[in-house]
């Protein structure tokens, strides 16, 4: 079946543009979640839902990012007046349930670059 | 706050020897873990994963690991390792007090010579 996709695959922006990255979990899965992975670094949560609810946003590093699951599938990180520390692959990730330790499957991730 | 260190950033073996990536973590209760494989030019992918019981844990592709409680341990290992196993490696954690995160090494690029 069809993984976790995520668009735009690449994204280049200038400092101070807007940007809007998608994720389109596997159809089914309550749980999606955002990670920013700086190069060469590890995956860094930045928020969770379940369905449509925003249970935890503890990782989002600032007011400029903003996520949104409305209908409980698709979802979109928006980042506000990017900055150069911004650029990271941000990746999305899906998991069936609601429980801990639910293996969580991974899209291929947006890369953005912050000029 | 909980942590995951990879000891080996690079490693970089021939065909058929043997590998053994180290993984601990800072977290004192129970806890999750998983080897997750990136292979360039694609995603992240599960390679196995531990919650309980059986300490050594089979995953695909002829990988395991053992979770060693008194030494926060969860190496990966591989027996002989091929070509195609040239990737990146992260180990991860998902506390129960935090179920849903994932703590993420920061990983080890592992490079097999023909």
């Amino acid at each position: 079946g069809a993984g976790v996709s995520q668009s735009p695959r690449y994204k280049v922006a200038k400092r101070g543009q807007d940007v809007a990255l998608r994720c389109d979990p596997i159809s089914g899965h309550v749980s999606l979640f955002w990670y920013q992975q700086a190069l060469g670094q590890g995956p860094e949560f930045l928020t969770y839902f379940q369905n449509e609810a925003q249970l935890d946003k503890s990782g989002l590093p600032s007011d400029r990012f903003f996520a949104e699951r409305p209908e409980g599938s698709v979802s979109t990180l928006k980042i506000q007046r990017t900055q150069q520390e911004d650029s990271a692959v941000y990746l999305c990730a899906s998991s069936r349930g609601l429980a801990g330790g639910e293996t969580q499957y991974f899209g291929p991730g947006t890369r953005l670059l912050v000029l | 706050a909980q942590s995951v260190s990879q000891h080996n950033h690079h490693v970089i073996l021939s065909e058929a020897a043997s590998l053994e990536l180290g993984c601990n973590y800072s977290y004192g209760g129970t806890v999750n873990l998983f080897w997750y494989v990136q292979y360039p030019g694609q995603h992240l992918q599960l390679l196995l994963k531990y919650f309980s019981g059986d300490p050594l844990v089979k995953g695909i592709k002829g990988f395991e690991a053992e979770f060693i409680k008194s030494k926060f341990s969860f190496n990966l290992r591989k027996p002989s390792v091929q070509w195609s196993d040239t990737a990146e490696y992260f180990c991860a954690v998902n506390a129960p007090d935090s179920s849903y995160k994932l703590i993420f090494g920061s990983g080890t690029r592992l490079l097999v010579r023909p």
